[in-house]
Parts: C-alpha cells; structure tokens; sequence
C-alpha cells in the first residue's frame, strides 16, 4: 500500500499570503496519478489539481501543483477567505487503488 | 456537470447490513467509474470501491470481506452494500464520479452512524 504523508498537520497564516502544502509518498508514484482536493467544513471535497498540475475545470489559477517522484506541493498564492479549508492528496496505483493523505487544515492566523 | 445524491437509512444496528444508493443525473453511467468513499467524523477519507462503467468492480482489501457495489444503469443508480457493521463503520459516505485517476464529481455525503 502507498502511503501518502501530508505536512504540516495544520498551516496558519494569513489572507494575501502564500500556502505551501506538501505530499510525500511512501514510494514513487506516476505524476498523472496524483490529485489534490479541498474540503470545507460540511461539504464534500472539491477537486483542484489532477496529475499532479493539471486544474479541474472551473478553479481558479492561485491554484497550482507541482513534483514528481515521492514529493509532491500544492501552492496557493494570495489566499483569500474562502480558501481557508482542509486540502487533501490522493494517489491512484497499486492495491488499494485510491489511498488519501491525512489532510493539511489551513487556517487563518 | 454530473450530479449525484446519496440515499438511504441514517442509523444501522451492529452486525446489520448498511446499504446506501446513489443516484446520477446530467449524466449517463456509460461511461466513468462510480465510486464509495467514506470519511468518520473528525477523520479522513478512505476508498471503499468502485463500479466501472464495463461492468467490473473493485475494492479495498480491507473492506473487500463485507463490500459489494451493484449498479442500475437504466434507473441511473448505484448501491453500497456494506455486511457485519460495527461502531468503526460510522462515517459520511460519498458517492463520486471520476476516470480512473480521480474523483471529478461527488455527492453531498449522507452520515450513517452504527449504533443499537
């Protein structure tokens, strides 16, 4: 099974700055098979990025993914209100096909 | 944009069978995959199975024992069968849309929560 490993637990910062938020899997995975979503607190979650930098349909472009190999980064530049949620990575491969990071909460400071 | 909506009971009893449905529309399940995930309160998420749009089927071995997913195509519906419930089992349960990679479109989430 792949782990994916996500850091930190919980980022704060501020509206207008930039979130770094990192995945780290247990072993290499294809980029195409890497997504990132968001959740917010009583909704399901969102797709943002697919293949590691690919944006879903409809997101905005302060989205942005990056990496390959085992380290993977999901970069928000000037966050705004609504962007504050928990955000997730996924990875598609070996058994169990679907496996999700534990989820880093960005809040506000 | 596809649509999806989860059905079923809120509450199931310990060693019961949870069964849940979902149901599409705006689009057809022709095509895509078709897919269980559940997240307890307070946790993560975690992938129970899917269902593709061929026919075939698959899930997580830690839940493959107790799982089954049907589909009902010309009804746009497809169901979670999950056996021998326990407290362990409480979660919102998600139906999701997606190509193999990913899961493009979800549903609300419906709690169900185990319990006597």
């Amino acid at each position: 099974e792949i782990v994916l490993t996500q850091s930190p637990g919980t980022l704060s910062l501020s509206p207008g700055e930039r979130a770094t938020l990192s995945c780290r899997a247990s072993q290499s995975i294809s980029r195409a098979y890497l997504a990132w979503y968001q959740q917010k607190p009583g909704q399901a979650p969102r797709l943002l990025i697919y293949g590691a930098s690919s944006r879903a349909p409809g997101i905005s472009d302060k989205f942005s993914g990056s990496g390959s190999g085992t380290d993977f980064t999901l970069t928000i530049s000037r966050l705004e209100p609504e962007d504050f949620a928990v955000y997730y990575c996924q990875q598609y491969g070996s058994s169990p096909q679907y496996t999700f990071g534990q989820g880093t909460k960005l809040e506000i400071k | 944009q596809v649509q999806l909506q989860e059905s079923g009971p809120g509450l199931v009893k310990p060693s019961e069978t949870l069964s849940l449905t979902c149901s599409v529309s705006g689009g057809s399940m022709t095509t895509s995959y078709w897919s269980w995930i559940r997240q307890p309160p307070g946790k993560g998420l975690e992938w129970i199975g899917y269902l593709s749009y061929g026919g075939g089927s698959d899930y997580n071995p830690s839940l493959r024992s107790r799982v089954t997913i049907s589909g009902d195509t010309p009804k746009s519906q497809f169901s979670l069968s999950l056996s021998s419930v326990d407290a362990a089992d409480t979660a919102v349960y998600y139906c999701a849309r997606g190509d193999f990679r990913k899961f493009d479109d979800w549903g609300q989430g419906i709690l169900v929560t185990v319990s006597s």
